[in-house]
């Protein structure tokens, strides 16, 4: 595998579930990011980790927990979600927080019902 | 706060034709980097081309290119000989300088561009 992964690649969950989003990169980068893609509206940064620290929350609810146990792997944890969560949720990576080109996932496709 | 506008919300081009896509944004700051990006069907985010804003020289890479006016803030795509696969959305995208130790990429709404056969 090469590049910014992501898995799984659909999912459709209740308002009660709880779930989690996996990110992994294989380009030997230290920053990586969340963000979330909704219709007509232009994508929303939602996290940034910098060698495993995280360094942006960007006002995002608590129902969404990121964890980045190295710098190879970005979760998100999803639990109590609402309908209007669902979205396009892409992860990036960059060489460093400074490198100002960031490589994208294919994204996980999350519907709340 | 960065703002990214793309005004054409869908384009469509002829096969082997030139296409120009719009992008223009707003800053006070003087060092910063653009982008765009292209997200076919596919859902990946593919990085098309970059500038940087202290190069007066636009950037170019094969088919694509821009024009990069600063004064204006305008940064606009320039696809040439337009293929099938060139179909997708297209993202415009502004990022500071990192001497302003920010990270965030700002993105505009995109344009959606179809090829017609």
């Amino acid at each position: 595998e090469t590049g910014v992964t992501q898995t799984p690649r659909h999912l459709v969950m209740g308002m009660t579930n709880k779930k989690s989003l996996k990110c992994e990169q294989h380009l030997g980068h230290n920053a990586m990011y969340w963000y979330k893609q909704s219709a007509k509206k232009p994508l929303e940064l939602m996290f940034v980790y910098n060698f495993k620290e995280q360094t942006e929350n960007n006002s995002v609810p608590s129902r969404f927990s990121p964890e980045c146990p190295n710098s190879s792997h970005l979760f998100l944890h999803l639990h109590t979600l609402q309908p209007e969560d669902s979205a396009l949720y892409l992860c990036a990576s960059s060489q460093d927080r400074i490198q100002e080109t960031q490589y994208f996932g294919p994204g996980t496709r999350l519907l709340v019902l | 706060a960065q703002t990214v506008t793309q005004s054409q919300p869908e384009m469509s081009v002829q096969e082997a034709e030139t296409v120009t896509l719009s992008c223009t944004y707003d800053t006070s700051e003087s060092d910063y980097y653009l982008f765009w990006y292209k997200q076919p069907p596919s859902r990946q985010m593919i990085l098309v081309i970059r500038q940087e804003a202290y190069k007066q020289q636009n950037a170019t890479e094969n088919r694509f290119s821009v024009n990069f006016q600063k004064a204006a803030k305008s940064f606009s795509l320039k696809i040439s000989d337009s293929q099938l696969g060139d179909a997708a959305m297209y993202f415009c995208a502004y990022r500071s300088s990192p001497n302003f130790g920010n990270e965030k990429l700002t993105f505009g709404t995109g344009t959606r561009l179809t090829i017609i056969p």
